[in-house]
């Protein structure tokens, strides 16, 4: 267990539709990344947060957006879905943007756009 | 742009026995990080060794090692005394100066025969 929680593990949904998906961090991790696996892309990375902060942006769709609360906890919201957003989303904690630190990621959440 | 290159799409091997995965990477920068990372099919993607570019000594964790040429920009991974639990996906990355965000080959699956 890397200590990152992420909810939920599977969403199945419709096209057009908006999902939001969470993650906790690992205790004490400030920084939060998110990443996109899907059969077509591989593993690509999507954007990341520090103590509250977007800290870098990857291959985000503008129709994707994500923040990271007081708490420290992160969301990703995905809305107007389309078929090809179906894919594993992985959050990563670390405790700061050093590359020093290693990133461990959460079990994903699995959405399904049908 | 930084790429990494996964060339084995598929690898089997027989238990005890030893096998290398394969990675190449493109980069321009001197002072980075790589990365393997396993995914066994409960989706958790688990950090498995990281080296430092910097650093001439190949890393090495228990039955896993690295073979790192920096000059040929390769990053191979050896397990040694293959058991049934390394069967898995196995990811080669790259940690980019800056963003911190990790750059992921396309994965070689392992299989592990008995």
């Amino acid at each position: 267990d890397s200590g990152v929680t992420q909810t939920p593990k599977h969403l199945i949904t419709a096209t057009g539709q908006r999902v939001t998906l969470r993650c906790s961090p690992r205790s004490g991790d400030l920084s939060v990344y998110w990443y996109q696996q899907s059969l077509d892309q591989g593993l690509q990375f999507l954007i990341q947060y520090y103590n509250g902060e977007e800290r870098a942006k990857g291959n985000i769709l503008e129709r994707f957006s994500a923040q990271q609360f007081p708490d420290l906890h992160s969301e990703l919201n995905l809305s107007s879905l389309e078929l090809g957003d179906s894919a594993l989303y992985f959050c990563a904690s670390s405790v700061s943007p050093s590359r020093e630190d290693i990133q461990y990621f959460g079990a994903g959440t699995r959405l399904s756009v049908l | 742009a930084q790429t990494v290159t996964q060339s084995q799409p598929e690898m089997s091997v027989q238990e005890a026995e030893t096998v290398t995965l394969s990675c190449t990477y493109d980069t321009s920068e001197s002072d980075y990080y790589l990365f393997w990372y396993k995914q066994p099919p409960s989706r958790q993607m688990i950090l498995v060794i990281r080296q430092e570019a910097y650093k001439q000594q190949n890393a090495t964790e228990n039955r896993f090692s690295v073979n790192f040429q920096k000059a040929a920009k390769s990053f191979s991974l050896k397990i040694s005394d293959s058991q049934l639990g390394d069967a898995a996906m196995y990811f080669c990355a790259y940690q980019i100066q800056g963003a911190q965000k990790l750059v992921f080959g396309q994965g070689t699956r392992l299989t592990i025969n008995p």
